[in-house]
């Protein structure tokens, strides 16, 4: 059974058009993490959620933005992707007891 | 923050003890040390956690030293599925300090 769903797996948008990305939960995890991942490199966290409480990263764009509705929703909103965006973004959980994420498959993300 | 090393790549045959090794000299007292693995399209899959000592699972042993700066993954007896990337993670849930490796892609050869 899936426990962490990302919607759509492959997204394509042109240049400066707005994209959102989605993650869902069944694990009730209360963080929520999002990850950009380009070819051949490790995935590099771009920000997370415990709970409410937004962390960003410092070196995150400000062209990524993320909102949490609720315990098992987050979204990842690409106000106006480069070239430089197209990456394989991973969205993770984890529970605040331990620290062993569990990751979506990812959407890969195409900027033409 | 704790940065990680890793070695880029490893050939290893199949049926073999596979070491790979994570150095991490800036660890903080609260860190964890996680190590995933990550097929080609997919997302990284927990493997094994350690805080020191030694780990066991059922698919991977973890050997922390006593001052934490490194650890190694154990994978016995390596087959062809076994072929991934793997990643050192180490930090702590919710902080602002989890850092992914380079990870060392792991090759398997018949």
């Amino acid at each position: 059974d899936a426990m962490v769903i990302q919607n759509p797996r492959y997204q394509v948008t042109q240049f400066g058009k707005p994209v959102t990305l989605s993650c869902s939960q069944t694990l009730n995890h209360n963080v929520m993490y999002w990850y950009q991942q380009k070819s051949s490199q490790a995935p590099k966290l771009l920000f997370h959620y415990y709970d409410k409480d937004f962390n960003n990263e410092a070196d995150t764009p400000d062209n990524f933005q993320s909102r949490r509705p609720n315990t098992s929703f987050c979204f990842l909103d690409i106000r106006s992707p480069g070239l430089g965006d197209a990456a394989m973004y991973l969205c993770a959980t984890s529970s605040g007891d331990t620290d062993t994420q569990y990751f979506g498959p990812g959407t890969r993300l195409t900027v033409l | 923050l704790a940065k990680t090393t890793q070695p880029i790549s490893m050939d290893s045959y199949e049926g073999q003890e596979v070491n790979i090794t994570c150095s991490h000299n800036n660890i903080a007292t609260n860190d964890y040390i996680t190590w995933y693995q990550q097929f080609p399209s997919q997302g990284p899959r927990f493997i094994i956690q350690g805080y020191k000592t030694k780990v066991t699972n059922e698919v991977a042993s973890l050997f922390i030293p006593a001052d934490r700066k490194s650890s190694t993954l154990s994978l016995p007896r390596v087959s062809l599925s076994d072929t991934a990337v793997y990643y050192c993670l180490v930090g702590r849930t919710g902080a602002n300090n989890l850092f992914f490796g380079t990870g060392t892609r792991l090759t398997v050869i018949p």
